[in-house]
């Protein structure tokens, strides 16, 4: 079954700086998904990646998914508080499985 | 329009209760699915559903965990005879269609703020 490793699980970064969350898989991503949630509640979808070398931008989050389509990053660009929350990575398991499996999340707490 | 919404949003159970939790979709999605996030980690797959059909139901652990979405819409998670390892936040998800079991993206997946249960 497909893994996803998540690093780091916890960042805590000061107000206006940047940062980069990294999402690895064992296999190849048919579709890589990035969720926010915030504590007590659900997932808040973000963006989500389908071919190898694409980059998608929203606000001041950015995604990426590298060229062999077994890695993305998640980079924020001058953070806020709102960024605050726990960020999951989730992927299609392919061969045959539904539903999306997911890493273990990064805690982001941003420090004004 | 309206989101997922989940009822109810936090249930407090006595082990060897039976507990029921609710799931409405958004207006039109076709598919539904269940996950189970235990503290500290990623939500994990329980079952999914197309339309009324409950066409995988390889994540639910035990045969206490039961699924149903009689009308296509509205779906319900049922545990009986509660234990404490079941306690977690269940999260519902809903998706306009699927691509389900084949080697390419899903449709993305909305979820609702999710049941947190808790049994004593």
């Amino acid at each position: 079954s497909q893994e996803l490793e998540q690093s780091p699980q916890s960042l805590i970064v000061q107000e206006g700086k940047n940062l980069t969350i990294n999402c690895t898989s064992s296999k190849t991503l048919y579709g890589l998904y990035w969720y926010k949630q915030k504590y007590g509640e659900g997932l808040i979808f973000l963006m989500m990646l389908q071919k190898g070398g694409e980059e998608k931008s929203h606000e001041k989050i950015t995604a990426k998914l590298d060229e062999k389509k077994q890695q993305s990053s998640l980079h924020i660009t001058a953070s806020q508080p709102s960024h605050a929350g726990i960020y999951l990575c989730g992927a299609t398991p392919g061969g045959g499985a539904d539903g999306l499996t997911f890493g273990k999340g990064t805690h982001l707490i941003i420090q004004p | 329009g309206a989101g997922v919404s989940q009822s109810p949003r936090y249930k407090v159970a006595k082990r060897g209760q039976d507990v029921a939790l609710r799931c409405d979709p958004i207006s039109g999605h076709v598919s539904l699915f269940w996950y189970q996030q235990a503290l500290g980690q990623g939500p994990e797959f329980l079952t999914y559903f197309q339309n009324e059909a409950q066409l995988d139901k390889s994540g639910l652990p035990s045969d206490r965990f039961f699924a149903e979405r009689p009308e296509g819409s509205v779906s319900t998670l049922k545990i009986q005879r509660t234990q404490q390892e079941d306690s977690a936040v269940y999260l519902c998800a809903s998706s306009f269609e699927l691509a389900g079991g084949m080697e390419t993206a899903q449709e993305t997946q909305y979820f609702g703020p999710g049941t947190r249960l808790l049994v004593l």
